[in-house]
């Protein structure tokens, strides 16, 4: 069946340091691609997302970058901070919401 | 705004047992999502609603799972009987419909099956 790999699946990173999650999808009708950020006990929600029409997007610290041909896309977090901690997810979907398949995740620790 | 209600919020059970979770989504909201987050993972797509309709419920183990959302909003999630497999959070979350929307998630549900 169609899936979404997600590396790595552990990031440890100094509090101002950069930090990139890859994401890679296998769905060729998929279309629409959003990161969640899930803190614990509660349930993901959505800090960026991107179409296949563009090639990046930037909001803030966050940004994401999606290479159609390659199938893949990737989240850029820069000057990260200590509330940057948390599991992050990547999906993939498409038009509608259909077919939503994400990734297994990452823990990302910003060390202060 | 308010967001997606879910109901309860754990949920203690034995091997065999019937349980079933409640979603109420954000108001005006088409769309409705179970998914099941078994510990490590991501959450895995069960089944999605649009209005009152199934569009898709392909990885719903239906020998064990149904779900039905009556007149278009609340949502309920039943498992019979259920499996020490079956241990998991269940997320719902739901979306105004239509391209490319935003899927807003409720709390989950932490069901532990001894």
């Amino acid at each position: 069946g169609e899936n979404v790999e997600q590396h790595p699946s552990t990031l440890s990173v100094q509090e101002g340091d950069s930090a990139v999650i890859k994401c890679t999808y296998s769905d060729s009708a998929s279309n629409y691609f959003p990161w969640y950020k899930q803190e614990l006990g509660k349930g993901p929600q959505l800090i960026i997302d991107i179409r296949s029409n563009v090639g990046e997007k930037k909001d803030q610290r966050i940004a994401v970058t999606l290479n159609k041909t390659a199938k893949h896309f990737s989240l850029h977090i820069t000057e990260t901070q200590p509330e940057d901690s948390a599991v992050y997810f990547c999906a993939a979907a498409r038009t509608g919401g259909f077919k939503t398949i994400f990734g297994a995740g990452t823990r990302l620790f910003v060390k202060a | 705004e308010a967001g997606v209600a879910q109901s309860p919020r754990y949920k203690i059970i034995e091997k065999r047992q019937s349980v079933a979770f409640w979603c109420n989504p954000i108001s005006g909201h088409a769309t409705l999502y179970w998914y099941q987050q078994i510990l490590g993972q991501g959450p895995k797509l069960l089944i999605q609603f649009q209005n009152n309709g199934v569009v898709d419920d392909s990885q719903l183990p239906k020998d064990r799972f149904s779900a039905e959302r009556l007149k278009g909003v609340d949502s309920t999630l039943k498992i019979q009987p259920a499996k020490l497999e079956d241990s998991a959070v269940y997320l719902c979350a739901s979306s105004l419909g239509g391209a490319y929307n935003e899927q807003f998630f409720g709390p989950g549900t932490r069901l532990t099956v001894l």
